[in-house]
């Protein structure tokens, strides 16, 4: 497979433990947060995504967490799987103008769950 | 139903040759994105399509690259003159509406320029 763990920051968590995986954004315009999962060979998942109007939403078995006044990201993953093994993204919209925006993706975090 | 859909899976092409890629999006999405992947790295805008048009081609690496999309549905991905560096994953992606992430993901086009 590839070999993303030279290029990634990573995380390696126990089987059942929580993870947390971070991610800062670069633009204080960005009204919209999304985080993706990307296992080896496919295309990004969709997680959980967040408006900027909050500041946490939770799905099954995960958590965003949004600081805008840090710019700061935050995917919570409870009692973590090995098929959570994944390369996870946390992506901004920026709206550019009129009805034009760009979804900008941070470099990702390669999570191992080990059994 | 059907999610977003690319082919080739995997093309080795030399260099100079010229490539197109082929993205079919989730039937009734409107907005069509392309991203490319290098290695152990994020991904990186290329261009957008709302319906046909194009309002964002900032991404396109150089003028070898183009992208056009036809009756609101499939889009083609062309580039010119591969060169090595181009050897990357090409996303596709789409989404109902925009501006209306989330984006709905196919699972790529690896290109690799020998």
């Amino acid at each position: 497979g590839e070999s993303v763990g030279l290029h990634l920051p990573t995380l390696s968590v126990q089987e059942g433990d929580n993870s947390i995986i971070n991610c800062a954004y670069s633009n204080s315009a960005s009204d919209y947060f999304i985080w993706y999962k990307q296992e080896s060979g496919k295309g990004p998942q969709f997680i959980i995504d967040i408006r900027s109007n909050m500041d946490k939403r939770q799905g099954q078995r995960v958590t965003v967490l949004l600081n805008k006044t840090v710019k700061h990201l935050s995917l919570q993953i409870a009692a973590t799987q090995p098929g959570d093994s994944a390369v996870y993204f946390c992506a901004e919209n920026v709206v550019m103008g009129g009805s034009n925006y760009k979804l900008t993706f941070g470099k990702g975090t390669l999570l191992t769950v080990n059994p | 139903g059907a999610g977003v859909s690319q082919s080739p899976s995997n093309k080795v092409t030399e260099k100079g040759k010229d490539v197109e890629l082929r993205c079919d999006p989730i039937s009734g999405h409107t907005a069509l994105y392309w991203y490319r992947q290098s290695l152990g790295q994020g991904l990186e805008f290329l261009i957008y399509f709302q319906g046909n048009s194009a309002p964002d081609k900032s991404g396109l690496p150089s003028d070898r690259f183009s992208a056009e999309r036809t009756g609101g549905s499939v889009s083609t991905l062309t580039i010119q003159r591969t060169q090595q560096e181009d050897s990357a994953v090409y996303l596709c992606a789409s989404s109902l509406v925009v501006p209306d992430p989330p984006l709905h993901f196919g699972n790529g086009t690896r290109l690799t320029v020998t």
